[in-house]
């Protein structure tokens, strides 16, 4: 089992459309985790973090469940340029700044 | 001003050269990291390093190592280039203790 596993995509969807993406971890030691996005050719970057709680930052909304392992990132009122590949994060364990990524998910936003 | 840069962004060579990828970050960060990220656009880190330690992933063949001159630095060697070790490497750095990655603009290596 691959230890972050995200559907690779590519998904499609109009402007202002609401998408979801799901990420699954295997390591069940990990203590952190984040949703970061990269550009076509361009670095990796933060996007936000993924509390236990849940959290929002303006149309994005992540949530984590520890229980099944699970991460996910919804995005409302897509926009052309949320294009881009998300990538789920998660640290290899408590007190760990090793990160391990998911191979991303391409999302293209269509006029 | 860039946080972390890499130079070169292009770099194109034979198999068997000695080449290096220079990474300097300006962020007062404590530990940095090379990723290697390769056609199918896997992420995959190779080294972490700060002042105390090195953490080096098993699976990357020795020809590869790193060099710190001081903490502001983390430059990648790489010995006997081959054509598997095309890829886009990225740079990156945090702060000890947090876990936010910064990453630089990556070298786009290419061995012929």
């Amino acid at each position: 089992r691959k230890e972050v596993e995200q559907d690779p995509g590519p998904f499609n969807v109009p402007e202002g459309a609401t998408v979801a993406f799901n990420c699954t971890y295997s390591n069940s030691a990990s203590q952190s985790f984040f949703w970061y996005r990269q550009d076509c050719r361009k670095e990796p970057k933060l996007l936000m973090s993924v509390y236990s709680s849940g959290n929002e930052d303006g149309r994005f909304t992540a949530q984590l469940n520890r229980a099944s392992q699970y991460i996910s990132l919804l995005i409302r009122d897509s926009k052309l340029s949320d294009s881009a590949t998300y990538l789920c994060v998660v640290n290899s364990g408590a007190g760990s700044y090793q990160l391990t990524f998911g191979k991303g998910t391409k999302l293209s936003v269509i006029p | 001003d860039t946080a972390v840069s890499q130079t070169p962004k292009y770099l194109v060579t034979q198999m068997g050269n000695d080449k290096s990828i220079k990474c300097e970050q300006n962020l007062g960060h404590d530990t940095m990291y090379w990723y290697k990220q390769d056609s199918k656009k896997f992420l995959k880190i190779m080294f972490s390093y700060n002042n105390k330690e090195l953490i080096i992933n098993e699976t990357v063949p020795n020809r590869f190592s790193p060099k710190s001159p001081d903490k502001a630095h983390l430059n990648l060697h790489i010995n006997s280039l081959e054509l598997g070790d095309s890829a886009v490497y990225f740079c990156a750095s945090s702060q000890l203790g947090q876990e936010t990655q910064y990453f630089g603009p990556g070298t786009r290596l290419l061995v012929l």
